[in-house]
């Protein structure tokens, strides 16, 4: 089975703080993705990545980088946090072909 | 830009019986995938059903069913015989068959399922 493991479940953090969220799969997948949750928004596309040191941004990438030094690891990084990026933060990896496999998230709360 | 639109916010459904979720999309491509993810309250995103544009026959899974509607951009999700383990947030999603894998979703229904 594959597996997408999400560093955090549950973050805290104070406006202005620089915020890492880390995401690891173990299916050698090309791509990987971030993903925001919000309520009645659905999940909307931060950034993504086909490969190592590649990326590209999605609908809403403002606010955030990402970083993808190895293959099985894909970075999520908030500069400068600050209290409109409170969300659920979904990663998410694949092959070039469905389905995506997704983490369980990590509910995260600026404060 | 494609969107996906899922009109009901809140479904409920009595336990054994048949519940309908809808969802439509609009788009200009003709070659895609559609899917279904259900988001029980655990939060693991998990694949309940996928069409391909291109096939006419609609997909099963077991107790799931969809009813694609490719001229009306129509892509609604059947769950028949409902158990308490079907309540959940459910997402539609698109993809454009050679856009990288990525997904639009629309903004979910929650389903809850009354014993």
């Amino acid at each position: 089975d594959v597996k997408v493991t999400q560093s955090s479940r549950y973050l805290v953090k104070r406006t202005g703080e620089k915020v890492f969220l880390e995401c690891v799969q173990d299916m050698d997948h090309e791509n990987m993705f971030w993903y925001r949750q919000d309520p009645g928004l659905g999940l909307r596309l931060i950034y993504f990545s086909y490969d190592v040191k590649m990326k590209e941004k999605g609908d809403i990438p403002e606010g955030y980088s990402v970083s993808r030094e190895k293959k099985e690891r894909f970075s999520l990084i908030l500069e400068s946090a600050s209290t409109n990026q409170t969300s659920m933060y979904l990663c998410a990896s694949s092959l070039n072909r469905p389905p995506q496999h997704f983490g369980d998230g990590t509910r995260l709360s600026i404060l | 830009a494609q969107t996906v639109t899922q009109s009901q916010p809140e479904m409920s459904v009595q336990e054994a019986e048949t519940v309908t979720l809808s969802c439509t999309y609009d788009t200009s491509e003709s070659d895609y995938y559609l899917f279904w993810y259900k988001q029980p309250p655990s939060r693991q995103m998990i694949l309940v059903i996928r069409q391909e544009a291109y096939k006419q026959q609609n997909a099963t899974e077991n107790r799931f069913s969809v009813n694609f509607q490719k001229a009306a951009k129509s892509f609604s999700l059947k769950i028949s015989d409902s158990q308490l383990g079907d309540a959940a947030m459910y997402f539609c999603a698109y993809r454009i068959s050679n856009a990288g894998n990525m997904l639009t979703f629309g903004g979910g229904t929650r389903l809850m399922v009354k014993p």
